[in-house]
């Protein structure tokens, strides 16, 4: 089963603090996501990755950066974090976008901003 | 992109088959249906998907109307652990855009 790992299941920061939340997985798939979800709202895409050094913005990019300089990992970076990032971040995988590729997603990272 | 409706709160009682119901009335012919769910503080996890035939497997049975536009999710034999948010989302065969909605909570009771 294809794996995707998330570096911290719960974090901490205060408001202007740089966060990075990092996310691997383990089956060579070409594309990567980070999506966030918050109560009422579903899970709404951030950023999305198709390749290594590739990326394009998803719905709700404003306040975010990604980077994928190896195909396995995919970091989200807030840049200055804002107490209106508080929120479940999730990332996941899939193959390819052809066909019916399947998303596979990691446990989730629960960030307060404070 | 076609979007989904999903009633927002479901009861099933244990040992007997949940049917979640989607409504995907604007989807297009190259476009999948998947079904996931999530259970409380987790990711969400993928349960099965189709296109136009109806799917089974070892979880549950994906039941696709004819005219494509509403799909019903099957678990046989509900058990307290298939208590989660079940998320019905349509994707398009070489698009990167999942969309998800708001799901069904399902809770299941002894």
């Amino acid at each position: 089963d294809v794996k995707v790992t998330q570096s911290s299941r719960y974090l901490v920061k205060r408001t202007g603090e740089k966060v990075f939340l990092e996310c691997v997985q383990d089956m060579d798939h070409e594309n990567m996501f980070w999506y966030r979800q918050d109560p009422g709202l579903g899970l709404r895409l951030i950023y999305f990755s198709y390749d290594v050094k590739m990326k394009e913005k998803g719905d709700i990019p404003e306040g975010y950066s990604v980077s994928r300089e190896k195909k396995e990992r995919f970091s989200l970076i807030l840049e200055s974090a804002s107490t209106n990032q508080t929120s479940m971040y999730l990332c996941a995988s899939s193959l390819s976008s052809s066909g019916a590729n399947v998303l596979t997603f990691g446990a989730g990272s629960r960030l307060t901003v404070l | 992109d076609a979007k989904t409706t999903q009633p927002p709160s479901m009861d099933c009682a244990e040992g007997r088959a949940a049917n979640l119901p989607c409504n995907h009335s604007t989807i297009s012919g190259n476009e999948y249906v998947y079904w996931y769910r999530q259970i409380h503080s987790q990711g969400p996890q993928y349960i099965i998907h189709g296109l136009k035939n109806n799917e089974t497997n070892e979880m549950a049975s994906l039941i696709i109307t004819e005219d494509r536009k509403s799909s019903t999710l099957i678990l046989p034999h509900a058990t307290l652990r298939d208590t989660a948010v079940y998320y019905c989302i349509v994707r398009a065969s070489g698009t990167y855009k999942y969309i998800f909605g708001t799901g069904t909570r399902l809770k299941v009771l002894a």
